[in-house]
């Protein structure tokens, strides 16, 4: 099976501008988990989508958002950019969710001027 | 809310020795206990994970201990070997596939020769 696929890998935006990532899951999963990576702050959950629905979210702004496809296909888009949301962001698969291996995304490197 | 408490937040062995990494968890709904190892430049991979059926489980050169009525979990890694160095996530769920999966703030390990 293929992986975890994210796009685009590295992107470079100025603040007040929006951004759109998208992650596309291995076949047959249908959970998506969003995380922000950033120097000593580990891997912060942002949202995960299961069968098209929010199913949690953590604490992030509003500016924050996400969705996701009937092909499980997801997306999450970030609006406003503030220099701080300079991050990685890492998408995490599994087929249900819950105690099930989480399998990641290669990423999506964010530098906001 | 949920919280998920890693130290040392760096850890630094000799090749060939021990290395320890405890975590902590508040809720005590948290069932599943994965680890995840992430390289420099490369995204988090499941290394080993325990459920709360088991007190203790190990793969070759790792192991994972749980205590549930003190609510914290060790990974244990012997015979360390450079190709060890990496960044080690802790994280806690519960079984429903709705569970959110909750992660410590990592361990940067490093193995001098």
């Amino acid at each position: 099976k293929a992986g975890v696929t994210q796009t685009p890998r590295y992107l470079i935006k100025t603040r007040g501008q929006q951004v759109t990532l998208s992650c596309s899951p291995i076949s047959g999963h249908r959970s998506v988990s969003w995380y922000q990576q950033t120097p000593g702050q580990g891997l912060q959950f942002l949202f995960e989508y299961f069968s098209e629905t929010q199913r949690n979210k953590g604490n992030f702004p509003g500016r924050f958002s996400g969705r996701q496809f009937s092909n499980s296909r997801s997306e999450m888009n970030v609006s406003t950019l503030e220099l701080g949301d300079s991050a990685l962001y890492l998408c995490a698969t599994t087929t249900w969710g819950g105690e099930e291996t989480q399998y990641f995304g290669p990423g999506t490197r964010l530098l906001v001027l | 809310g949920e919280n998920v408490e890693q130290h040392p937040s760096t850890l630094s062995v000799q090749e060939g020795d021990s290395a320890v990494i405890k975590c902590t968890y508040s809720d005590s709904a948290s069932n599943y206990f994965p680890w995840y190892k992430q390289e420099l430049g490369k995204r988090p991979q499941l290394i080993i994970d325990i459920r709360s059926n088991v007190g203790e489980k190990k793969d070759q050169r790792i192991a994972v201990t749980l205590n549930k009525t003190a609510k914290h979990f060790s990974l244990h890694i012997t015979e360390t070997q450079p190709e060890d160095s990496a960044v080690y996530f802790c994280a806690a769920s519960g079984y429903s596939s709705a569970s959110k999966i909750i992660f410590g703030s990592g361990t940067r390990l490093s193995i001098r020769p």
